[in-house]
């Protein structure tokens, strides 16, 4: 298995471009989501998404979107990328609610992007 | 809300020593708490966590954490530190009513252990 995936793994930006991050997992996991991590900050939730076709919002879903078409892939939109969007962004998953109680959460090795 | 803080963003520690990184969350129910770590330019890694059953939690490496519920913390611990210890370390709780599923973690903004030889 390869774990969770995530492409690129370096991007830059022009202020008011868009792009998509993709993030992939092979462990049939539902549950899978979205952090930044910025310096000084922890990691934030951006969205996640609890099976195909189901997504919500996490702490700071401002400028990004998501969508859930199959359990494999959850892909994050940045719509017209902004400077405050630098960050280093990580997918994550785990079996789902409820059924991950003995399981962690996978991380990817994260996308860094900067926008300029 | 819940909410962890990490007390300290950097600790240095000479090889051999002895590694304690703060954690106090606020919850107003008994939380699911973790410990990850993160080395340079990868995702994060579960280290250890706490689900209600033994208060002193052994994890990998070494580490061991202790949830204090009088003290609303979850510090962890090794006896001594090696140089490959040398990474960030993130505190998280997980809302109780995802009943311990490590979806949607709360994470501490995390701290920086340096290892001196």
């Amino acid at each position: 298995n390869a774990g969770v995936t995530q492409t690129p793994k370096f991007q830059v930006l022009k202020t008011g471009q868009s792009m998509t991050l993709q993030c992939a997992q092979d462990m049939n996991h539902e549950y899978m989501s979205w952090y930044r991590q910025d310096p000084g900050m922890g990691l934030r939730l951006i969205h996640y998404s609890v099976g195909a076709g189901i997504t919500d919002q996490g702490e700071v879903p401002n400028g990004y979107n998501v969508s859930r078409s199959t359990t494999e892939d959850f892909p994050l939109r940045l719509l017209s990328a902004a400077p405050s969007q630098t960050s280093v962004y990580f997918c994550a998953s785990s079996p789902g609610m409820g059924r991950s109680y003995n399981s962690p959460l996978h991380f990817g090795n994260g996308t860094r992007l900067t926008v300029t | 809300a819940q909410s962890v803080t990490q007390l300290g963003s950097h600790v240095s520690v000479s090889e051999g020593a002895l590694v304690l990184l703060r954690c106090n969350y606020s919850s107003s129910v008994p939380p699911y708490l973790f410990w990850y770590v993160q080395y340079p330019n990868q995702g994060l890694q579960l280290l250890l966590k706490y689900t209600s059953a033994a208060t002193l939690v052994k994890g990998i490496n070494g580490f061991e954490a202790e949830f204090k519920k009088s003290e609303t913390s979850f510090h962890l611990t090794k006896p001594s530190a090696h140089m490959s210890d040398a990474a960030e370390y993130f505190c998280a709780v997980s809302p109780p009513r995802h009943g311990g599923s490590q979806g949607n973690l709360i994470f501490g903004k995390g701290t920086k252990l340096s290892v001196k030889p």
